[in-house]
């Protein structure tokens, strides 16, 4: 079955460079959310979108954009990047009407050096 | 004060072993509970989710919500190394949008 696709998986930028992260969610899944997960720490929601109006919004830094596009995919722009932004970025995602059952993509590995 | 209380571990078990994983929360408006397992480097992988209390089995892998406690558990029967991994307890919230996670119990099963 397909699964959310990110891209890239890894990324290296320096301090105060801008960087962008693709997600593309599982067929006919409308929804879509953005996780940050720091080194041993549990995933913190970031923001979500549905049908690409922003739904939820969580601890996302005013740094951080994202959106979503007509085809559902998602963009979370990251700007002025800071070192404590290296980490693992998540997407998932889920139709509306099960926002329960959110699946995750393998995951984007940002490094700020 | 976290959502959601979770025991770190590590947890260590022989293989063919049953296994607790337990969590806590502290808001009684969320309803939804999952449980995903992440391998190393890996994204999270939903395991199963339960609504409001009781039981719910899924071969090997039994979650359970106890709404008058706030606790929710998962247990694996006949443990395999491949269960070796981070279990991660989670509450949807009210929206269902945004999901609150617990820090995750590291879990190795020893052949």
């Amino acid at each position: 079955a397909a699964g959310v696709i990110q891209s890239p998986r890894h990324l290296i930028k320096e301090k105060r460079e801008t960087a962008t992260l693709k997600c593309y969610p599982i067929p006919r899944h409308d929804t879509v959310y953005w996780y940050q997960q720091g080194p041993g720490q549990d995933p913190q929601f970031l923001i979500s979108f549905y049908e690409k109006m922003q739904s939820d919004k969580g601890s996302i830094p005013d740094r951080f954009s994202a959106q979503q596009f007509s085809d559902y995919h998602s963009e979370l722009n990251m700007s002025s990047l800071e070192l404590g932004d290296s980490a693992l970025y998540f997407c998932a995602s889920s139709s509306r009407d099960s926002s329960y059952e959110q699946y995750f993509g393998p995951g984007t590995r940002l490094t700020v050096t | 004060q976290k959502e959601v209380e979770q025991d770190p571990g590590p947890l260590s078990v022989p293989e063919g072993a049953i296994v607790s994983l337990n969590c806590t929360y502290s808001n009684s408006a969320f309803q939804y509970f999952m449980w995903y397992r992440q391998y190393s480097r890996k994204g999270p992988e939903l395991l199963m989710y339960t609504y409001s209390s009781g039981n719910k089995e899924d071969g090997r892998f039994t979650a359970q919500v106890d709404k008058s406690s706030k606790y929710i558990s998962l247990f694996i029967r006949d443990s395999q190394p491949s269960d070796s991994a981070t279990y991660l307890c989670a509450k949807g919230g009210v929206t269902g949008n945004q999901f609150y996670f617990g820090t995750g119990t590291s879990l190795t099963v020893i052949p």
